[in-house]
Parts: C-alpha cells; sequence; structure tokens
C-alpha cells in the first residue's frame, strides 16, 4: 500500500526536451515537497505546496515549475532539459503533531539528461 | 554555510561494532531534528524526530540523542542490514522548510 508513489521511476531524456515527474500521496497529508538529490547524495528542497498553495520556492531555474491540481498530487515540469538536470527527484509529503511536521519520501525519479 | 554538518562522511563497521554518527546544527529555534535511513536506489525512510536538549528516541539497534548543539545516532551491535546512508535534517521556526545534512553512509560487513 504506497504512500507516495512517484512516475516515472526512470527518465532519460535529450537536452532541450519538456518531461514531467508525477507524485500522489494517499496519507491524507496538506504539504507536498519536491527535492533533488545530486550526485554527492545531498538534498536539496526546490518547492513546498500546502493545500495547493506554492509555500517554499527555492532558487531554482524558471524552467522548473511544480504544480498541484489537488492537495494529493504535486507534479514537476521541466522545460528545456540541461545536463545539469541530471539527478534524482524525490517527492515528499508531511503531516504536523503539534508544532513539528514529519516528512514521508517518494521513492524517487532518476533523471538522466544525454 | 553549512548549517548542518554530518561525521563522518563514511563508517566501515563489523558485525557487532557499535558506534555512533553525529550531526551538529547551528540554528536558533530548533523546531525539530530527524533522522532517516536510505537504502541505496530509494527514497529516505523516516527513523526519529526529536525535538528538545536531552531528549533520546530508540528503535531495534539504534539510538538517537540530542543536545542544544548537535545530534547523535548510536548504532548498538551493527548487523549488515542496517549498512544504509542515515541522514540528519533540521526544521527551524526561521526557515520552516528541512536543511538536511550530506549523510554517513554506514557500510557492517560479516
Amino acid at each position: 500500500d504506497t504512500a507516495v508513489s512517484q512516475t516515472p521511476k526512470y527518465l532519460v531524456t535529450q537536452m532541450g526536451n519538456d518531461k514531467s515527474i508525477k507524485c500522489e500521496q494517499n496519507l491524507g497529508h496538506d504539504t507536498m515537497y519536491w527535492y533533488k538529490q545530486d550526485s554527492k547524495k545531498f538534498l536539496k528542497i526546490m518547492f513546498s505546496y500546502n493545500n495547493k498553495e506554492l509555500i517554499i520556492n527555492e532558487t531554482v531555474p524558471n524552467r522548473f515549475s511544480p504544480k498541484s491540481p489537488d492537495k494529493a498530487h504535486l507534479n514537476l515540469h521541466i522545460n528545456s532539459l540541461e545536463l545539469g538536470d541530471s539527478a534524482v527527484y524525490f517527492c515528499a509529503s508531511s503531516q504536523v503533531k503539534g508544532s513539528v511536521e514529519t516528512q514521508y519520501f517518494g521513492p524517487g525519479t532518476r533523471l538522466l539528461v544525454l | 554555510e553549512d548549517q548542518v554538518t554530518q561525521s563522518p562522511e563514511a563508517l566501515r563497521l563489523q558485525e557487532g561494532e557499535s558506534s555512533s554518527l553525529n550531526c551538529s546544527y547551528t540554528v536558533s529555534g530548533l523546531r525539530g531534528l530527524f533522522w532517516y535511513r536510505q537504502d541505496p536506489g530509494k527514497g529516505p525512510e523516516f527513523l526519529f524526530t526529536l525535538y528538545s536538549a536531552g531528549e533520546e528516541k530508540e528503535k531495534e539497534r539504534l539510538k538517537a540523542t540530542l543536545t542544544k548543539k548537535e545530534s547523535f545516532l548510536h548504532i548498538t551491535a551493527p548487523k549488515p542490514e542496517d549498512s544504509a546512508t542515515y541522514l540528519c535534517a533540521v526544521q527551524a521556526d526561521s526557515w520552516g522548510k528541512f536543511q538536511f545534512g550530506a549523510g554517513t553512509q554506514v557500510v557492517v560487513t560479516p
């Protein structure tokens, strides 16, 4: 019973193409995130949505555009892909207990730009 | 500027050889410190949340502790299945977002 799912799992594409990654969570959480994990395994936040509203937008090229059609889904569209976009992209959702959030991650999408 | 620093970068242990991982942070208004485990090719898996200095949490062979400046993840009598990358993350009042450390890669050999 998958909690946070992402599609596709692997994505190989040419430079200059446009691609989308989809994320869905069935945990009933209000907040969802996109992270990028580079080759050194460092996880860096890109975006966060709460109830379909953008609340965190880090310094990310505007070729990256998140979209949240409802609070269970957060998609990531990438225009004009570049070699440096190659990485693993993780979606996460979070719940709040008291004042503390706990995040749950999806399995990741491995993007390779050739 | 590194606000969350993990050490060592890598740790190789014999089965049964206990050790500790360190996560040091510089932040005012800590909302929570989190430990995750990440297996190759998978997403991070939540382990613990620590809220305040002096707090401890345990799960099987893992024990996490927290002071005002750092957290330790103790692995007692590790088994090969404990091999993974362990990630630390901090959420602060001033950030809201999560800030992750670079992780410690642990390999436990039989």
